[in-house]
């Protein structure tokens, strides 16, 4: 089955600095990738997602992530923070086939 | 645009009441899920539901916990007997199939049990 972990448990930045948060799964097959924001008291809502295909994949509000199959990685970065992303990002995988599981999340605090 | 909804948005109830959640999955939709997240912790999945049995289940969810589709719109997540420990937001989700496409989630319900 399919575990995914994130390291970076609080991340403090200025605004305009850049971010990578880092998210590892573990090995398993067929891999499904996802990131997810919560912002402060509402939904998950999804940032962006990786199936298969191009590595580097796009989503809303300026991040990207990119799938790095030899380090079992796919960390989010966005090049200019806002105040606005201040937020929790849960990075979450397919570990089987109707089984989303979400890694601890990265608190993401941003200094106007 | 089609969203998850969930009601109510906040539930307190008395430590072994029963007490159910419901969700309106999106209505195309295939598979539908519970998640909680218990303040400050992060998202655990609780039980995938389709083809109107269960999917999947964690070890969170025993025998206190049941779902149901009871008509062809809602989903329900009934806590038997609530504990302290049930306090938590707990999140719907649905998608179009299982693995290959992304979930979409609820606003949640805070389950306040006292």
């Amino acid at each position: 089955a399919q575990s995914v972990s994130q390291h970076n448990h609080h991340v403090i930045l200025s605004e305009a600095a850049s971010l990578e948060l880092g998210c590892n799964y573990s090995y398993g097959g067929t891999v499904n990738l996802f990131w997810y924001v919560q912002y402060p008291g509402q939904h998950l809502q999804l940032l962006l997602k990786y199936f298969s295909g191009d590595p580097l994949v796009k989503g809303i509000k300026g991040f990207e992530a990119e799938f790095i199959k030899s380090k079992f990685s796919f960390n989010l970065r966005k090049p200019s923070v806002q105040w606005s992303d201040t937020a929790e990002y849960f990075c979450a995988v397919y570990s089987s086939a109707s089984k989303i599981i979400f890694g601890s999340g990265t608190r993401l605090s941003i200094r106007p | 645009e089609p969203e998850v909804t969930q009601t109510p948005s906040h539930q307190v109830t008395q430590m072994g009441q029963e007490v159910i959640l419901r969700c309106v999955p999106i209505s195309n939709h295939l598979y539908f899920y519970w998640y909680r997240q218990i303040l400050g912790q992060k998202v655990e999945f609780l039980v995938s539901f389709y083809n109107n049995e269960i999917s999947e289940k964690s070890e969170i969810f025993d025998d206190q916990f049941s779902v149901e589709r009871p008509d062809g719109s809602n989903f329900t997540l009934k806590i038997r007997s609530t504990k302290l420990e049930d306090s938590a937001m707990y999140f719907c989700a649905s998608s179009v199939q299982g693995r290959y496409t992304e979930a979409f989630f609820g606003q949640g319900t805070r389950l306040t049990v006292v």
